[in-house]
């Protein structure tokens, strides 16, 4: 159960495209169409903003999407908004009722 | 509105035991697999645990593997959390949250506020 891999930081400017990547291996993210993205404002609980890859929760902004590419899964959040800046969380299951979250990514808004 | 309270939280000493809960309240309790989620001060989430609808379907992460047992009563609305042997790592926020589904999909949809464990002598 090794965390999955995100990059610490991203940043982008108001009104930009950022893609954070979240990378596993072929026994977790590679396996299973079973990736969560979850955001953390500080203080906050997380909040799921993508589940099974792409689905998007009822009341969730269309500008953030999910897909996922052999072993890495990305999330996309368009038209970046000052309240986007937060902890981004990829999680995905791992096998055996297990699950594994990311290290997390920090995104700034310029 | 959907509601998950943890409690049981505290100081406790290197080597002691302590057990969380968190009711359930706001939903159909026994449809939804649950998950226990922890955050160090300062550090990123890990998932620590879950159970789904039945408790027919059980997984812990490593690091707590044989120190950590989930349990759930439906009858309650309650999800609970034993740690047994615990040590300073496992200082923390520990998160509840409720999944979509009856079995673990992942998509934890609703958290608690979170409750502090704090393992030290």
């Amino acid at each position: 159960q090794s965390a999955l891999t995100q990059p610490a930081s991203v940043s982008g400017s108001p009104g930009q495209s950022i893609t954070i990547s979240c990378t596993g291996t072929s026994s977790d993210v590679g396996s299973y169409n079973l990736v969560s993205w979850f955001q953390q404002h500080p203080g906050k609980a997380p909040k799921l903003m993508i589940s099974e890859v792409s689905k998007r929760p009822s009341g969730v902004s269309n500008r953030f999407s999910g897909s996922k590419s052999g072993n890495t899964a990305s999330l996309t959040i368009s038209g970046l908004q000052a309240e986007d800046e937060a902890d981004y969380y990829c999680c995905s299951y791992a096998g055996s009722s297990t699950w594994v979250f990311g290290g997390g990514t920090k995104l700034t808004v310029l | 509105e959907v509601q998950l309270v943890e409690s049981g939280g505290g100081l406790v000493q290197p080597g002691r035991s302590l057990r969380l809960s968190c009711a359930g309240s706001g939903f159909t309790f026994d449809d939804y697999a649950m998950h226990w989620v922890r955050q160090a001060p300062g550090k990123g989430l890990e998932w620590v645990s879950s159970i789904s609808w039945n408790s027919g379907s059980i997984g812990y992460a490593d690091s707590v593997k044989g120190r950590f047992t989930i349990s759930r009563d439906n009858a309650k609305n309650s999800l609970y959390l034993q740690m047994n042997s615990l040590r300073a790592e496992d200082t923390a926020f520990y998160y509840c949250s409720k999944d979509r589904d009856y079995d673990s999909s992942g998509s934890l949809d609703q958290w608690g506020q979170g409750i502090l464990v704090t393992v030290s002598s």
